[in-house]
């Protein structure tokens, strides 16, 4: 079946606009996950959505980042007032449920000039 | 911190050779995962290995965990240069992974 499919895969703004990620998890998958990934970096974890329930925003860096994920499929990442410390590989993920084997998209490399 | 750490941060062999990449954590774990990323693009599941377990085999790939040390270790037999990536192991949060900084491996042909 389909895994899970990222758009853009490349992003390149301006400092100061704003940006939408988007995320399809695998058909099935209740659990969603955002990381971002700056080069050379691990993996930092953003936010994660399980079913109905409110979503863990523990890891949003600041208040210009916030997602949803609607219908309990599809998520989107926005970004607001870019700045280019933002630039980085956004990674989502998803998994059957809880924080177990997580299955990965290609990434969303943005890149803020 | 949860994170674990990968030791070492790059690593480059030539084709054929073993390949062994170690992890170190902080908290008590679940389990424990690896995965590989080609290209700093998306990450793949390679194997996961619960606390209860000690070691573990998937094709070339065989893990070993130690609860006591707080470590984990990876190792790829009889490398090839297909098997150049970043390598990362994860431990299990309440609601996400916790990845270290990864093991950079490249496979001379």
């Amino acid at each position: 079946g389909a895994g899970v499919s990222q758009s853009p895969s490349n992003k390149v703004t301006e400092k100061g606009k704003d940006v939408e990620l988007r995320c399809d998890p695998i058909s099935g998958h209740t659990a969603l996950y955002w990381y971002r990934q700056s080069l050379g970096q691990g993996l930092e974890f953003l936010i994660y959505f399980q079913g109905n329930s409110a979503p863990d925003k523990s890891g949003l860096p600041s208040d210009r980042f916030s997602a949803e994920r609607t219908g309990g499929s599809v998520s989107t990442l926005t970004i607001q007032r870019t700045q280019q410390e933002d630039s980085a590989v956004y990674l989502c993920a998803s998994s059957l449920e809880g924080p177990h084997t997580q299955y990965f998209g290609p990434g969303t490399r943005l890149t803020v000039l | 911190s949860q994170q674990g750490e990968e030791d070492p941060q790059a690593l480059s062999i030539q084709e054929g050779e073993n390949a062994t990449m170690n992890c170190s954590y902080k908290t008590s774990i679940n389990n424990l995962q690896w995965y590989r990323q080609n290209s700093g693009r998306g990450l793949v599941h390679l194997i996961l290995i619960r606390s209860n377990e000690r070691e573990k085999h998937s094709g070339r790939l065989r893990v070993t965990l130690d609860t006591s040390k707080k470590s984990s270790s990876l190792l790829i037999t009889a490398s090839r240069a297909a098997d150049t990536a970043s390598y990362f192991c994860a431990t299990t949060g309440a609601n996400n992974l916790f990845f270290g900084t990864g093991t950079r491996l490249t496979v001379i042909p």
